[in-house]
């Protein structure tokens, strides 16, 4: 069964560093997101990417993040200058269509900012 | 930002019996929704959807109950199932949006 695969599984980076989280979604999808779930908390929405474009993003999108796809495959999210409450779990997913489309979530990128 | 609610943040359940998960919303142009299934450190699992033209969908032992009037969704489990063990998220969207809502979570025990 296709999957949504990210890496690194866990990263941790001293605050204010740059990085770097990458996606491989499934090969057949036009619609990907990156999500995030700070320890305790809800699933959040943080951007969705069409067309190599973004379609939608979130509050928490601020100017410290940008999404990218540089190739065919993959899907990068990156963080310029981490602060301490970046500390989460962020998921890559990629859906076929939307609307009254099925989401599927890679296994997460565990990222503590220090 | 409370637009999907599980009120209940666990749940404990005998193997075999029915598990019954509850999810409000307060959105009513949300018109899809959907149940995933979280293990520690692992991404959500699809499990099951519905959209808001209907009131029920059923995929083997997961039945998805929705109730437009009472903005309200249910999710049925039988017979529960040790691996069943997890945590459930109920999640809507919209037309025009992209983006899933997610509820806070609901933590399912199957006990022996």
């Amino acid at each position: 069964e296709p999957e949504v695969t990210q890496t690194p599984s866990h990263q941790v980076t001293q605050m204010g560093q740059e990085v770097i989280l990458r996606c491989v979604p499934i090969s057949n999808h036009l619609y990907f997101y990156w999500y995030r779930q700070i320890l305790g908390q809800k699933v959040e929405f943080l951007v969705s990417f069409y067309n190599n474009e973004i379609s939608e993003k979130s509050e928490i999108f601020d100017d410290q993040f940008s999404v990218e796809r540089p190739d065919g495959s993959n899907f990068t999210l990156k963080i310029r200058s981490t602060k301490l409450e970046d500390s989460a779990m962020y998921f890559c997913a990629s859906s076929r269509t939307v609307p009254g489309n099925t989401i599927y979530f890679g296994e997460g990128s565990w990222l503590t900012v220090v | 930002d409370q637009q999907v609610k599980q009120n209940s943040p666990s749940l404990s359940v005998q193997e075999g019996r029915i598990s019954i998960l509850n999810c409000d919303y307060t959105n009513s142009m949300f018109d899809y929704f959907l149940w995933y299934k979280k293990y520690p450190a692992e991404g959500p699992t699809f499990l099951i959807s519905i959209s808001s033209i209907k009131d029920k969908n059923e995929d083997g032992r997961f039945t998805v109950f929705l109730n437009k009037s009472a903005k309200h969704l249910s999710l049925h489990i039988v017979p529960s199932q040790p691996g069943d063990s997890a945590v459930y998220f109920c999640a809507a969207s919209f037309q025009g949006a992209q983006k899933l809502v997610f509820g806070q979570g609901t933590r399912l025990t199957i006990n022996p």
